[in-house]
């Protein structure tokens, strides 16, 4: 099956900064999504997105699908935006997740 | 419009007692998921629902693990025996469908742990 890689594995940021994560694949997908997973593992629905930029707020995303990579941008973060961000590329039917990057926002 | 609903939250169980998770999609989604997270992975597909027709059963380990969605509509995930290492977290997510509205919601949740 495809591998999805993701970076970085942790991050730790100031209430304020910016942050890009990273997701890799392996393979070509038909379509991509991108989710927080907060402290109380609840995921939610971040980007819907298999290619070109989308924005919804302080949150931006970008898929390369020719290129096999998404990012995630982060701006202005805040102590809410902690939690595990997971991308989710799917392969006919299938998603497939990664590992995820743990972001921790310290005040 | 509620979300995707799964019963219980936290399930406290000794191995080979038998357990069952349930799970109520979105309203109007015809395509339902049950996924196993551990601990610091992603989740993980066991198996995937059009209406009431499992169309990939592939990933759900058969000769302990059974799934049901009878009417097209909620569906039970029941493990039977359990075992130490079904301790982790069972999700439900579901889609309108699994081709162009494939957009996938999930639900809070069932914490297994298996003593």
């Amino acid at each position: 099956g495809i591998q999805v890689e993701q970076s970085p594995p942790d991050l730790i940021l100031q209430e304020g900064a910016n942050s890009t994560l990273r997701c890799n694949f392996s393979d070509s997908v038909n379509n991509l999504q991108w989710f927080h997973q907060n402290p109380w593992g609840q995921l939610i629905n971040l980007f819907y997105i298999p290619s070109g930029t989308k924005q919804n707020g302080r949150l931006s995303a970008t898929t390369v699908a020719t290129e096999r990579y998404s990012l995630l941008y982060i701006s202005s973060s805040q102590t809410t935006d902690s939690g595990v961000y997971f991308c989710a590329p799917l392969v006919g039917n299938q998603f497939y997740f990664g590992t995820g990057t743990s972001l921790t926002v310290i005040p | 419009e509620a979300g995707v609903v799964q019963s219980p939250r936290y399930k406290i169980i000794e191995k080979k007692q038998p357990v069952a998770f349930w799970c109520n999609p979105i309203s109007g989604h015809n395509t339902l998921y049950w996924y196993l997270q551990n601990l610091g992975q992603g989740p993980e597909l066991l198996i995937r629902y059009e209406n009431e027709e499992a169309v990939d059963d592939s990933q759900l380990p058969k000769d302990r693990f059974s799934a049901e969605r009878l009417k097209g509509v909620d569906s039970t995930l029941k493990i039977q025996p359990a075992e130490l290492g079904d301790s982790a977290v069972y999700l439900c997510a579901s889609s309108l469908d699994s081709y162009s509205y494939n957009e996938q919601f999930f639900g809070p949740g069932t914490r297994l742990t298996v003593l």
